[in-house]
């Protein structure tokens, strides 16, 4: 039972350009919604997150905004840079649930010079 | 300051052979965790644990056995291994409480023929 959806599987854009990773969740007793981004060989590492009392959270060039009544949340990365690319997965979790998150199947992105 | 350490980093199995995946961390975190990672399946929470001498089963539990007697070491066994265990093994472990970030290995990618 897939309860994280992501979406697109891939995605290339050119420098400067503005990656949009979309993800969707089920179940509405999530309450915490992080973003971990992986470079090949190594371990997904958290880039951002954001609680759904909030609707948009910005950290440098990478912003989520959320859509509480669409159960929809998304990354945007402004002014794409080459060392951007890597996969992005997104991910939700409960408080109180302890540290148990379900992940989405993860967005690989390029970004081209 | 080591953070999440996993070894090996590679390993070919024949099916039905047993071995057993390390993880170690130095961070003092009670929370431990061990997903797989597929491609188009994202990560999966195999089994998880809150703190030594206790573990529980995660979404994929089957076919995979813990134990957690120290608070530094979750090591994961595979009893009889399938080619369906192949996979990109992830160990991640946090803080609990506050939804911490997790702290990623870099993975051990096993093979089964």
């Amino acid at each position: 039972q897939q309860q994280v959806k992501q979406s697109p599987q891939s995605l290339i854009v050119q420098k400067g350009g503005i990656p949009i990773i979309n993800c969707a969740y089920e179940n509405t007793a999530f309450d915490y919604f992080p973003w971990y981004q992986q470079f090949p060989g190594k371990g997904p590492a958290l880039l951002i997150a954001i609680r759904p009392d909030v609707s948009e959270k910005k950290e440098g060039r990478f912003t989520i905004s959320f859509n509480k009544s669409a159960k929809q949340f998304s990354l945007h990365i402004m002014d794409s840079q080459p060392g951007d690319s890597a996969t992005y997965f997104c991910a939700a979790g409960l408080t109180g649930g302890g540290n148990k998150l379900t992940f989405g199947t993860g967005t690989q992105l390029k970004v081209e010079l | 300051n080591a953070g999440v350490t996993q070894t090996p980093k590679f390993q070919v199995l024949k099916t039905g052979q047993s071995m057993t995946l390390q993880c170690a961390q130095d961070m003092n975190h009670e929370y431990m965790s061990w997903y797989r990672q597929d491609p188009g399946m994202g990560l999966r929470l195999i089994h998880y644990s809150v703190g030594a001498g206790i573990t529980d089963q995660g979404e994929v539990p089957n076919g995979y056995n813990v134990s957690r007697s120290t608070t530094e070491d979750f090591p994961l066994r595979l009893l009889s291994a399938a080619p369906s265990q192949t996979s990109v093994y992830f160990c991640a472990s946090s803080r609990t409480g506050g939804n911490s970030p997790l702290h990623f290995g870099n993975g051990t990618r096993l093979t089964v023929t």
